[in-house]
């Protein structure tokens, strides 16, 4: 019963495809959250998204695109990957945006070739 | 001045040490405050909120300093399992900024 899911764990793709890496939570949350950790570690902010309204796009690429089926999935498709691309994608919901915890799911590690 | 700022350390320290990290942000409408801990290729957790008057949760002391702008952790009896690294998160009207974080290695 792991409270926020995300498929697959691992992601090895070449340059120029594009793929989808899926997340759930089961938390009952009404935000949830795409982050991308890079390989200094920094964790940063791309998308937040509220009772399926995008309430945050930071200045990420428009080759990634969010898409939320329902409060509980918010799902990350990114085309036309590129090297830059590699890093861990960690997806996270909290029950209002911002103000409280958020939890996390274990991050899809992706790797650009 | 960065909108966050940690320093990366490695803070390395011996078990049974008290150790502190601070973290610094630029925005003084800044409103929400949390430390969070990430282990080695794992998801940030919640370790605890920081409040206003500051707040106690066993070994682990968090205080906000608004005038200065920054936030505290302090750690005290440190344990083998306290090394991870240590992310601070500040939140204001519409935004959530992570720090880079600090890296603790506790040692025997």
């Amino acid at each position: 019963d792991t409270a926020v899911s995300q498929t697959p764990k691992y992601l090895v793709t070449q340059m120029g495809n594009d793929k989808s890496i899926k997340c759930e939570q089961n938390l009952g949350h009404d935000t949830m959250y795409w982050y991308k950790q890079d390989s200094k570690k920094f964790l940063k902010i791309m998308f937040s998204y509220n009772n399926k309204e995008l309430i945050i796009n930071e200045t990420v690429p428009n080759r990634f695109s969010p898409k939320s089926p329902d409060k509980a999935h918010l799902n990350l498709h990114i085309n036309s990957l590129e090297l830059g691309d590699s890093a861990v994608y960690f997806c996270a919901s909290s029950q209002v945006a911002y103000q409280e915890t958020q939890y996390f799911g274990p991050g899809t590690r992706l790797l650009v070739l | 001045r960065k909108e966050v700022e940690q320093d990366p350390g490695p803070f390395n320290v011996p078990e049974g040490a008290t150790v502190a990290f601070n973290c610094t942000y630029s925005n003084s409408a800044s409103q929400s405050f949390f430390w969070y801990r990430q282990d080695c290729r794992k998801e940030p957790k919640l370790l605890m909120s920081v409040y206003s008057s500051g707040n106690e949760d066993g070994r682990f002391t968090a205080q906000l300093n608004r005038a200065s702008q920054y936030i505290s952790l302090l750690i005290r009896d440190s344990k083998l399992s306290d090394s991870a690294t240590y992310l601070c998160v500040v939140v204001g009207y519409s935004t959530l900024t992570f720090g880079k974080g600090t890296m603790l290695l506790v040692s025997p």
